[in-house]
């Protein structure tokens, strides 16, 4: 059973500080790994997406990848309050469909 | 920007019957996915469709489910006999299959009584 696992929460982190959260996953041979953000209610939103060992960084989101370890977490710099959200690490584990991890609550404190 | 659509937003049906829901998904994607997420519980995904048959599918789509492309744009799901334990959140999602990055309409939720 092919696994991908997050820190539930919530994780609870001032306004303007840094938010970080982490995902790891279970299968090697995977090559591409997303971040959604959902809100209570509504559906995932595709916010970061990275295939490559490292950093990538797209406004205040920074994606860090490291293959060998089996882990890729998600930085939000200057956290705002409309930040809370439950964000939900995605792996494509099979063919074609999405296997997510349950998602870490975080909420931001003005 | 273009979106995947779903209809309806709300759906309430007694047990045993068939329920169908339906979405749009963005217009120039070829691949199609459901996925569903019980009240508080993690996305899971059901089955992923493309060129005009099922891709793939997961334990939980068993034979109460099925899929269709009626049309050129509406992607549907057909559950058979609901049960108590089908209620939850159904999410259509569509790809390019240029990349794995997935769309997500807005959802239909499901009440079965």
């Amino acid at each position: 059973q092919k696994e991908v696992e997050q820190n539930s929460g919530p994780l609870s982190v001032p306004e303007g500080a840094i938010a970080s959260l982490n995902c790891t996953y279970s299968d090697r041979g995977s090559q591409s790994f997303f971040w959604y953000r959902q809100y209570s209610g509504k559906s995932p939103e595709l916010i970061m997406f990275i295939y490559s060992n490292g950093d990538k960084e797209d406004g205040r989101f920074t994606a860090q990848l490291n293959k060998a370890s089996q882990y890729v977490s998600l930085l939000i710099r200057d956290s705002q309050p409309s930040d809370s959200a439950t964000y939900l690490c995605a792996v494509p584990t099979r063919a074609d469909g999405l296997t997510f991890g349950k998602g870490t609550h975080l909420i931001i404190q003005p | 920007e273009p979106e995947v659509t779903q209809t309806p937003s709300h759906q309430v049906t007694q047990m045993g019957q068939e329920v169908i829901l339906r979405c749009v998904p963005i217009s120039n994607h070829l691949y199609f996915y459901w996925y569903r997420q019980i009240l508080g519980q993690k996305v899971e995904f059901l089955v992923s469709f493309y060129n005009n048959e099922i891709s793939e599918k997961s334990e939980i789509f068993d034979d109460q489910f099925s899929v269709e492309r009626p049309d050129g744009s509406n992607f549907t799901l057909k559950i058979r006999s609901t049960k108590l334990e089908d209620s939850a959140m159904y999410f259509c999602a569509s790809s390019d299959g240029t990349s794995d990055e997935q769309f997500f309409g807005p959802g239909t939720r499901l009440t079965v009584l």
